[in-house]
């Protein structure tokens, strides 16, 4: 079926390298999140998009994340500069409206900075 | 104190047994409520919403106390197909609906 799809699965940059991740969502869904997970922890929220909007970029760690939506469908996560803290899963999950329904997940990126 | 709360466990239970998971929530203005199930190296998946009357899916059951703002989930006769690690979710309440709080989940495991 036609769920949603990340890319690269996997990652791995030196220290200092920009990245950028992909995801495509799930056609018609509005809602689009970004979630950060590390080793034996919960999804910590990124960034929310409502259609092309980004209604809420609380949760990114730093400068050095930025999020787009352009068209309101596929959405990239950029991380530049990479340091070491920054390795972890990067979930991507939508939904129909966010905060009430059920949100569909990716397989994540699966980031490791040397 | 973290906006939900979970205990990380990890449980260990014999197949058959009974298992009951609590989990606390800090925004009393939270409406929506969620448990959602991760397999190691997986992504999440919607185990099942929470509803305030309390609600039964087969084996599992949800369950909301408003007043003392927590939610739980119980697993009746526990298959090892039900190891995993359940994480209690949370919308952000009035202002801030749309997002959902995560907790950090509760590690199960079911032995034969």
């Amino acid at each position: 079926g036609a769920g949603v799809s990340q890319s690269p699965r996997y990652k791995v940059a030196k220290r200092g390298q920009d990245v950028a991740l992909r995801c495509d969502p799930i056609s018609g869904h509005v809602s689009l999140f970004w979630y950060q997970q590390a080793l034996g922890q919960g999804p910590e929220f990124l960034t929310y998009f409502q259609n092309e909007a980004q209604l809420d970029k609380s949760g990114l760690p730093s400068d050095r994340f930025f999020a787009e939506r352009p068209e309101g469908s596929v959405s990239t996560l950029k991380i530049q500069r990479t340091q070491q803290e920054d390795s972890a899963v990067y979930l991507c999950a939508s939904s129909l409206v966010g905060g009430y329904n059920e949100q569909f997940f990716g397989p994540g990126t699966r980031l490791t900075v040397l | 104190r973290k906006e939900v709360e979970q205990d990380p466990g990890p449980f260990n239970v014999p197949e058959g047994a009974t298992v009951a998971f609590n989990c606390t929530y800090s925004n009393s203005a939270s409406q929506s409520f969620f448990w959602y199930r991760q397999d190691c190296r997986k992504e999440p998946k919607l185990l099942m919403s929470v509803y305030s009357s309390g609600n039964e899916d087969g084996r599992f059951t949800a369950q909301l106390n408003r007043a003392s703002q927590y939610i739980s989930l119980l697993i009746r006769d526990s298959k090892l197909s039900d190891s995993a690690t359940y994480l209690c979710v949370v919308n952000g309440g009035a202002g801030n609906n749309r997002k959902l709080i995560w907790g950090l989940g509760t590690s199960l495991a079911v032995n034969p």
